[in-house]
This record gives C-alpha cells, sequence and structure tokens, in this order.
C-alpha cells in the first residue's frame, strides 16, 4: 500500500543530544513537510521541501535541519538547539505545492529528558 | 492567507447529522477551503475540499456560502469513530495550510 512511513514511533533521549526521525514515502510525491504539534495546539510547518535537494524553512525552523537527497525521503534532526523539542513530530507529502491534499504519517513522538 | 474561525467543541449523536461550521470571512478568489480531521495521536486526515461549489464525497459534504465567506461540513450520519478534531483551512498552496485548533467534535451513542 502507498503511503507515509515515520519512524521512530516513540523516542526518549537526553537533553543535548541530536535526534533524527525517520519520513519515507511511496507516494512518488514531489513535496514534503515536516509540522510539530504541542499538546492541545494545531500544527505548525518546521521545513517543507518541493523538489529534491531542494528545500525551504517553515514558521519554526530554528533548532531543526532537514535533508532531500531523494524524492522519498526527507529526515528530520532535531538539534541540541532547539530549546523545547518535546513534541508530536508529523511528516507530510503532497503531489506538490498546489495541490492542497496532504498524505501524513502516524508521527513520532519525541520527548526529551 | 485567510484566517478561519471555528467553535472549539460539537457534540453530536451517533447517527444523527453533524453540521461542523466555519467561517472565513477574509478569503480571496484563488483559496480553497479544506476540511481534514485528526484522531488522538495520529496524523490528520484529509476529508474534502471546494473552490464554489458544493462538493460530496464518500466521507463528507462540503457546503459553501455564495459569499464564500463560510462554510459547512456535514456528516451525514455520524459514528463514534468520527470522533475527532476537525480543521477548516483556507488556502491557496500546500506549503501555506495552518492547522489551527479546529472543532473538537464528541460523538456519543
Amino acid at each position: 500500500d502507498g503511503g507515509i512511513t515515520q519512524s521512530p514511533k516513540y523516542l526518549f533521549r537526553k537533553e543535548g543530544q541530536n535526534v533524527t526521525l525517520s519520513c519515507e514515502q511511496n507516494l512518488n510525491h514531489d513535496a514534503m513537510y515536516w509540522y510539530r504539534q504541542d499538546p492541545g495546539q494545531g500544527l505548525r510547518l518546521i521545513y517543507y521541501s518541493q523538489i529534491v535537494n531542494d528545500f525551504q524553512k517553515g514558521d519554526i525552523a530554528e533548532g531543526y535541519s532537514v535533508s532531500r537527497e531523494k524524492k522519498e525521503s526527507f529526515p528530520l534532526t532535531v538539534t541540541s538547539a532547539q530549546k523545547n523539542p518535546t513534541a508530536f513530530y508529523l511528516c507530510a507529502s503532497s503531489i506538490d505545492r498546489g495541490s492542497g491534499e496532504l498524505f501524513f504519517g502516524e508521527g513520532s513522538r519525541l520527548t526529551v529528558l | 492567507d485567510a484566517k478561519t474561525t471555528q467553535p472549539p467543541s460539537m457534540d453530536c449523536a451517533e447517527g444523527r447529522a453533524a453540521n461542523l461550521p466555519c467561517n472565513h470571512s477574509t478569503i480571496s478568489g484563488n483559496e480553497y477551503v479544506y476540511w481534514y480531521r485528526q484522531i488522538h495521536s495520529q496524523g490528520p486526515q484529509y476529508i474534502i475540499h471546494g473552490l464554489k461549489n458544493n462538493e460530496t464525497n464518500e466521507m463528507a459534504s462540503l457546503i459553501i456560502t455564495e459569499d464564500r465567506k463560510s462554510s459547512t461540513l456535514i456528516l451525514p450520519h455520524a459514528t463514534l469513530r468520527d470522533t475527532a478534531v476537525y480543521y477548516c483551512i483556507a488556502e491557496g498552496y500546500t506549503d501555506k495550510l495552518i492547522f489551527g485548533t479546529g472543532t473538537r467534535l464528541q460523538v456519543f451513542p
């Protein structure tokens, strides 16, 4: 089945450690996105990529980094510079920037101890 | 980017229609109305979208007023599995979609 796979589902890390969250899609979509969700809140855009080897900052990019070396993969690194990294992270993809229909993964819940 | 306003919560009896309103009075001509829902601790799921005309699919119907300043998502026969947070978004580009706090729909037996 086509879809988006995020891993790991749950992750615990010590303060000061970098963490990389995986996102893979087999939908042949050009655009991919990372969102952050805090309890009781909506989603905030961290980074997005419209095409391989290109990505743009979203609203809350500070303390995060991404890469897009392959069309199907868009990993997110939460660096030690992110002051409050504990959150629910969601990856999504769309056919392109104008399609409007986002396909989401099941999310990765990061807890920093 | 057009701002949307939704009630924070709504209740609906199982089997009845759930009508979720959304105001988007500043929507511009090229912005679509999108609806997504998020079941607890899962990724959001696309439901439906429209520009001017009413739309229907297997999940829901979308009614957009003639002046496009508001819309209503209709779940014709709500089930317990429809309990979720519903997001209404007015936007033209996927990388500009703003997921606010939405409407928390509780379907009760």
